[in-house]
C-alpha cells in the first residue's frame, strides 16, 4: 500500500490554464506538506496543514491555493498557470507532533507550454 | 546566501569506497538534521534523523551533527551502486514542521 499517493503523475498542460493536484495519505497522520523542487532539485516547502488548518504558508503567489477537505487528503489548485511554475511538486505527511518525521509521496511532475 | 549549503556534486566513486556527504547551515537554531535520499524520478525517502549534536549509524549508514561548527555529514561505508541517488539534508528548528532542505548531492558509485 502506497503511504502518501498524488495524482496526477505528470500534468503537461497551457500557460493560462487552471490545474489541481491531489494528495492522500493512509498514514492516519494529522500533518500534510506541500513542497516544490525547482529544476537544479532544491526543495522547498509551500504549504502545510494540520488537521485541516492551514499552519505554514510560505511566500507563494495566491494563485496557489491549498485545500484540506479532511486530514488525509491535501490538494493543490494553481489558477493561470506560468512558465515558471513547472516543477515536480511534492506532497508529505507527518504525525504532526513538532519536530516529526515527514514522507513524501511519489511527486507530480508539472510542465506549462 | 541559502540557509543550508551543499556541494551540488556529481560526486562518482567507485564500489566499496566510502562516501562522505556534508552540509553547512547559518541558523543556529536548527536542532533536527536529517538525511534524505532521492532516487531518479522518486520521493525524497529518509535515511537519517538526528537531534543536536552527535553520531548515529545505521547499517553502512553514519550521520554526524557539529552544531557548534553548524556542520553534518553523513557517511556510507562500503558504497554500492544502488546507493547512486540524489542526497538531501534537511534541518528544523525546535517545536517547528518546517523543513529546510539543502540542494542535494548527485552520487554515482561505480562498477
Amino acid at each position: 500500500d502506497t503511504a502518501v499517493s498524488q495524482t496526477p503523475k505528470y500534468l503537461v498542460t497551457q500557460m493560462g490554464n487552471d490545474k489541481s493536484i491531489k494528495c492522500e495519505q493512509n498514514l492516519g497522520h494529522d500533518t500534510m506538506y506541500w513542497y516544490k523542487q525547482d529544476s537544479k532539485k532544491f526543495l522547498k516547502i509551500m504549504f502545510s496543514y494540520n488537521n485541516k488548518e492551514l499552519i505554514i504558508n510560505e511566500t507563494v503567489p495566491n494563485r496557489f491555493s491549498p485545500k484540506s477537505p479532511d486530514k488525509a487528503h491535501l490538494n493543490l489548485h494553481i489558477n493561470s498557470l506560468e512558465l515558471g511554475d513547472s516543477a515536480v511538486y511534492f506532497c508529505a505527511s507527518s504525525s504532526g507532533g513538532a519536530s516529526e518525521t515527514q514522507y513524501f509521496g511519489p511527486g507530480t511532475r508539472l510542465l506549462v507550454l | 546566501q541559502k540557509e543550508v549549503e551543499q556541494d551540488p556534486g556529481p560526486l562518482s566513486v567507485p564500489e566499496g569506497a566510502i562516501v562522505s556527504l556534508n552540509c553547512t547551515y547559518s541558523n543556529s537554531a536548527f536542532q533536527y538534521f536529517m538525511w534524505y535520499r532521492q532516487y531518479s524520478r522518486k520521493g525524497p525517502e529518509l535515511l537519517m534523523y538526528t537531534y543536536s549534536s552527535g553520531n548515529k549509524e545505521d547499517g553502512r549508514f553514519t550521520a554526524q551533527v557539529d552544531k557548534s561548527s553548524k556542520y553534518i555529514s553523513l557517511f556510507i561505508r562500503d558504497s554500492q551502486p544502488s546507493d547512486s541517488a540524489t542526497y538531501l539534508c534537511a534541518m528544523m528548528k525546535g517545536g517547528g514542521n518546517k523543513l529546510t532542505f539543502g540542494t542535494g548531492t548527485q552520487l554515482k558509485v561505480e562498477l
